[in-house]
């Protein structure tokens, strides 16, 4: 089955725990992607990777890290997190190109808080 | 740099009754992609239906519709013959043909279907 998975789904922390959140498709899709939704803000761009080894901010960068050493796998890392990173994360994937048919499978979702 | 309006925060309407939602947008590109997405209590993102800015035919997918007026900017989304299943939020979003391939989501209007 295509699919993007996330762990943890849901993670209670402390301030200052660095964590990290895997994030895995099976597509062989080149673009992956962080979001975070919070309330009344839609879901914002975190970072985004369009290939191996090729990773960029996105509209919120600030306070987290990726990486993107295998084309399958993109972990979202919080070296030191905070009560503002409470939020929903989501990881996202598609093809790029004219392969692509412009749409971004999501993950299920990893439910944060940060106390 | 792309934005997306949704005016609406909450919106209700009676099973089997056809509701509207509305989204505006702004891009200064010629070719852009736009996509409803829908999320259910159980905060899976799922997509609803896709619009290519350059096709003038509105997409249909079963009970889901869109009127795309170009000129305007507007995207709104139609729903036909409500089921109790089509409560959830609902997320309009654009996708530009270039560049980081980021979506760009309104802040979402979370409609309840009443029995």
């Amino acid at each position: 089955e295509a699919q993007v998975t996330q762990n943890p789904r849901y993670l209670i922390t402390v301030t200052g725990k660095k964590l990290t959140v895997t994030c895995s498709q099976n597509m062989n899709h080149e673009y992956m992607s962080w979001y975070r939704q919070d309330p009344g803000l839609g879901l914002r761009q975190i970072y985004y990777s369009m290939n191996v080894e090729v990773t960029d901010k996105g509209d919120v960068p600030e306070g987290y890290k990726v990486s993107r050493k295998e084309k399958r796998n993109f972990p979202l890392i919080l070296e030191s997190p905070s009560p503002n990173q409470t939020s929903l994360y989501f990881c996202a994937s598609s093809l790029v190109g004219r392969a692509r048919r412009n749409e971004q499978f999501f993950g299920p979702g990893t439910r944060l808080t940060v106390l | 740099a792309q934005t997306v309006t949704q005016s609406q925060p909450e919106m209700s309407v009676q099973e089997a009754e056809t509701v509207t939602l509305s989204c505006t947008y702004d891009t200064s590109e010629n070719n852009y992609y736009l996509f409803w997405y829908k999320q259910p209590p159980s905060r899976q993102m799922i997509l609803v239906i896709r619009q290519e800015a350059y096709k003038q035919q509105n997409a249909t997918e079963n009970r889901f519709s869109v009127n795309f007026q170009k000129a305007a900017k507007s995207f709104s989304l139609k729903i036909s013959d409500s089921q109790l299943g089509d409560t959830a939020m609902y997320f309009c979003a654009s996708l530009s043909n270039f560049g980081n391939e980021k979506l760009t989501f309104g802040t979402g209007t979370r409609l309840t279907i009443i029995p």
